[in-house]
């Protein structure tokens, strides 16, 4: 089984507008971590946010908030206010304790003007 | 900045040849990471080095090998290039923790004529 799933290959938001991208996960173990990248046309991959298991509340920074649901296992990441600078790729990744990361096959967001 | 240093930025080279790319990770992080990032795809894990030793392997190819160096820094050889090795090849750092993100250099794209 995959062990991180985005299901969006692509999606499209108009600019200030929120999007949120989808990711899924699986694991057994009970303590690990969730991230997300960005990774712009330019091809550097940003760290953006992070959710540990333990953490009841959602992480947020800045316009970026991780909406976890830790019973459907699910990790989406929302973007506010969307910008034109926000079109990128967006990675979904999992750490578990044995600090192995697994990352999903990404979501092309492009923000239209 | 990520504070992950990768050299060169860019690498061109024909079939056949051999050749090496290097990354010192953030100040502190004994971990290393190597993946491998084909154009328009997800990325694929190669090797994950802790501290001199290896610690992880995923889907790196007989001909290509790595190390990391007492002083941490690390390098990924690639030999006997075919063209489908055209690709960003990241290194990544991290400390130990299922709570700690990768921190991403900017990456080698290697492009094999």
């Amino acid at each position: 089984a995959q062990k991180i799933t985005q299901t969006q290959p692509g999606m499209f938001v108009q600019e200030k507008e929120a999007v949120t991208l989808d990711c899924t996960y699986d694991t057994s173990d009970q303590s690990y971590g969730l991230f997300w990248y960005k990774q712009p046309s330019s091809g550097e991959m940003i760290f953006l946010i992070y959710q540990g298991s333990y953490d009841e509340q959602n992480a947020t920074e800045g316009r970026y908030s991780l909406n976890f649901q830790k019973a459907r296992k699910s990790a989406n990441l929302v973007i506010s206010a969307s910008q034109l600078g926000d079109s990128a790729m967006y990675f979904c990744a999992m750490r578990e304790h044995g600090n192995q990361f697994y990352f999903g096959t990404g979501t092309s967001l492009t923000v239209i003007p | 900045d990520s504070g992950v240093t990768q050299t060169p930025k860019h690498l061109i080279t024909a079939t056949g040849q051999r050749v090496t790319l290097r990354c010192s990770p953030r100040s502190g992080d004994l971990s290393v990471y190597w993946y491998q990032q084909s154009l328009d795809q997800g990325l694929q894990f190669l090797i994950q080095y802790y501290n001199g030793e290896e610690r992880a392997k995923g889907n790196i190819l007989e001909r290509f090998s790595a190390q990391q160096f007492p002083d941490l820094h690390s390098e990924l050889n690639l030999s006997s290039l075919e063209l489908g090795d055209s690709a960003l090849y990241f290194c990544a750092s991290s400390v130990a923790g299922y709570n700690s993100p990768l921190h991403f250099g900017n990456g080698t794209r290697l492009t094999v004529t």
